[in-house]
């Protein structure tokens, strides 16, 4: 069965400090990979998103993500983070067919100011 | 852009009474939703999808007699919690296919069941 691992419950960083998210995934087939965040209360925002190709994408708000298939793993990064990145951040996976999300626990960010 | 709408953000309510919440995307059509629940500092689980003009699907453990989906239109699906309890105090997130392999959310709603 697909799995996302998400291994960091919490993480803080200061601002301007770069930042990198962990994502694990289990599936056998070539997974179609996201990132999501969620500011507290609301609903969830896509920042980006694999499906093939190009192993490194962009996302919006200046976030990245490298699927790496030897590691199984869509790490999502940024360079410098701001005070308004402070949120929930969801990795996840869909399995084939039907359109079907599985979520890893979630990271929450903190940023210092 | 495309967007999920629910509705009502907030509900509180007494133990006992049904509580329905809705979701509609707006500017598309949307022949499946999906019904996710969070708990909080927690993540997001499936529920159910919900079928345009067909019964729901429900995922393992989720009872469908509490849980009722309705997806009366290309645009509209309905949530009812009956007999709502304290235990069903949640999140509750919708979401629909927008294209391809790509998901969009509501904006959830926050149920609280004294």
């Amino acid at each position: 069965a697909q799995s996302v691992t998400q291994p960091d419950i919490h993480i803080t960083v200061s601002e301007g400090a770069s930042l990198e998210l962990r994502c694990n995934y289990s599936y056998g087939a070539t997974p179609y990979l996201f990132w999501y965040v969620q500011s507290p209360g609301q609903g969830l925002q896509l920042l980006l998103k694999y499906f093939s190709g190009d192993t490194l994408v962009q996302g919006i708000k200046g976030f990245e993500a490298e699927f790496k298939r030897s590691q199984s793993s869509f790490n999502l990064r940024k360079p410098s983070v701001h005070w308004s990145d402070a949120a929930e951040y969801f990795c996840a996976v869909l399995t084939g067919g039907g359109n079907k999300l599985t979520f890893g626990t979630g990271t929450q960010l903190k940023v210092e100011l | 852009g495309a967007v999920v709408s629910q509705h009502p953000s907030r509900v509180i309510c007494k133990s006992g009474t049904s509580v329905k919440i809705e979701c509609r995307s707006l500017d598309f059509q949307a022949t499946t939703m999906f019904w996710y629940r969070q708990f909080p500092k927690q993540s997001l689980m499936l529920m159910a999808t919900s079928n345009e003009g067909s019964k729901a699907t429900y995922e393992q453990g989720v009872e469908k007699d509490k849980f009722l989906i309705n997806h009366a239109s290309l645009t509209l699906s309905t949530l009812t919690v009956t007999s709502a309890h304290p235990e069903d105090s949640s999140f509750y997130i919708c979401s629909a296919p927008l294209g391809a392999n790509v998901l969009t959310f509501g904006a959830g709603s926050r149920l609280t069941v004294l």
